[in-house]
């Protein structure tokens, strides 16, 4: 049973192009997080929220707390944009989805 | 500048010997965390430290032990190790529970 579930697994797309990725979550949660993961593995968070919306650069994030879902906005993709996202609730502990492997094609 | 650093990167060992591998976090943060990554799955808790002296078993904690002597580090122990345990470890440290996670760069454990 995973109590994240992310989609698409995996997502090619054009330079320029606008991109979202899909988080649904089974648990009750306090927080939700994006993270980034790059070829040689090291992991960031992009993003930590609990309600509504934000932006940092060219990434939004969203979430919808009713629905138990959120999604990840890329504007105007970049190949440097080419990584694994990975969305994490925090619950009683953290559950972390399988991740989502985005490349972009210059 | 304030980081998390793990030690080794690689690791290769053999069925059996006993390896730990390091985490070592000078933010200061409470809370500290030991996860694996295997294809297929997310990351996975394996043990979390909320504090000196407290340790907790996370959800695939067997074969595993964790120490917590002073807030820096958080070292792991496999007691045994299995070809099972072949993975990519990741620290990862937070201030409070609920905000940001820090997460070092990973070792990448090969059991043979």
């Amino acid at each position: 049973k995973n109590e994240v579930e992310q989609s698409p697994q995996n997502l090619t797309a054009q330079e320029g192009e606008f991109i979202t990725i899909n988080c649904s979550y089974s648990v009750g949660i306090s927080a939700l997080h994006w993270l980034q993961q790059h070829p040689g593995g090291g992991i960031v968070s992009l993003f930590m929220l609990s309600s509504g919306k934000k932006k940092h650069g060219r990434l939004i994030a969203t979430i919808n707390i009713q629905e138990k879902h959120s999604s990840l906005h890329i504007t105007a993709s970049h190949p440097r944009d080419s990584a694994v996202y990975i969305c994490a609730v925090l619950g009683n502990q953290f559950y972390f989805g399988t991740g989502t492997s985005l490349t972009v094609i210059p | 500048d304030a980081e998390i650093t793990q030690s080794p990167r690689h690791k290769i060992t053999e069925t059996g010997r006993q390896v730990t591998l390091a985490c070592h976090q000078t933010w200061n943060h409470n809370n500290m965390f030991w996860y694996r990554q295997d294809l297929g799955h997310g990351l996975r808790l394996i043990h979390y430290s909320y504090g000196v002296q407290d340790t907790n078993k996370g959800e695939v904690s067997d074969g595993y032990s964790v120490s917590r002597s002073n807030t820096e580090d958080l070292p792991l122990t496999l007691e045994s190790a299995a070809s099972s345990q072949t993975s990519v470890y990741f620290c990862a440290s937070s201030r409070q529970w609920n905000e940001k996670l820090f997460f070092g760069s990973g070792t990448q454990l090969s059991v043979l």
